[in-house]
């Protein structure tokens, strides 16, 4: 099956630095989506981006995606002590005519220091 | 908040019993998914409903079975539980079955002792 798979597993940065993520899947997709997850809480949808699409923005967070490479980055700019959470890249794919839940990486836990 | 609720918020129970987990999609989305997530799994897609349909399947054990019901809330049942099932059970829901954005809720964490 498909897996997304984070880089670094762990990261910890000084606040208002920026923080690089990368994530690696094995085959084909239709969609890669960043998910942020404060501990033991629930999943906050970041940004999509489709295999179509190379870069994409959000305020202070820039994904792009490589699909000759299967890899996508996410990029928070000026981190904030509340960036603190993991984050998780997933992955969705439709086989034949039906479609699958999403994919997840084991995730990224990022620390920001004050 | 994402618009997903879920009951109860902690569940603690004996191997060997069943539970069920509730779920209420985000106003209008008619797909539902369940999720596991477990520190030696991370996070596992377990079942897909759509309309009231079962849309697609993951790594959902046979102990394990959910419905969607016609008001669009799912219920996910866990049946002869193992140590191994404690975990959190995360739903989230979507507009259509494909290539959306999905809204996770806050998890029911499931303790079996």
């Amino acid at each position: 099956s498909q897996q997304g798979e984070e880089d670094p597993q762990a990261l910890s940065i000084q606040e208002g630095e920026n923080a690089t993520m990368n994530c690696s899947y094995k085959t084909s997709i239709n969609n890669l989506q960043w998910y942020r997850q404060n501990s033991g809480r629930g999943l906050v949808h970041l940004i999509l981006i489709r295999s179509n699409e190379r870069e994409k923005h959000s305020g202070r967070l820039r994904v792009t995606l490589d699909t000759s490479k299967k890899s996508s980055s996410l990029l928070i700019t000026a981190s904030r002590a509340a960036d603190t959470a993991s984050y998780f890249c997933a992955t969705d794919y439709y086989s034949g005519g039906g479609a699958d839940g999403l994919t997840f990486g084991k995730g990224t836990h990022l620390i920001i220091q004050p | 908040d994402s618009g997903v609720t879920q009951t109860p918020k902690h569940l603690i129970t004996a191997t060997g019993q069943r539970v069920t987990l509730r779920c209420s999609p985000r106003s209008g989305d008619l797909s539902v998914y369940w999720y596991q997530q477990s520190l030696d799994q991370g996070l596992q897609f377990l079942i897909q409903y759509y309309n009231g349909e079962e849309r697609a399947k993951g790594n959902i054990l046979e102990r394990f079975s959910a419905q969607q019901f016609p008001d669009l809330h799912s219920e996910l049942n866990l049946s002869s539980l193992e140590l191994g099932d404690s975990a959190l059970y995360f739903c989230a829901s979507s507009p259509r079955p494909l290539g959306n954005t999905q809204y996770f809720g806050p998890g029911t964490r499931l303790t079996v002792l």
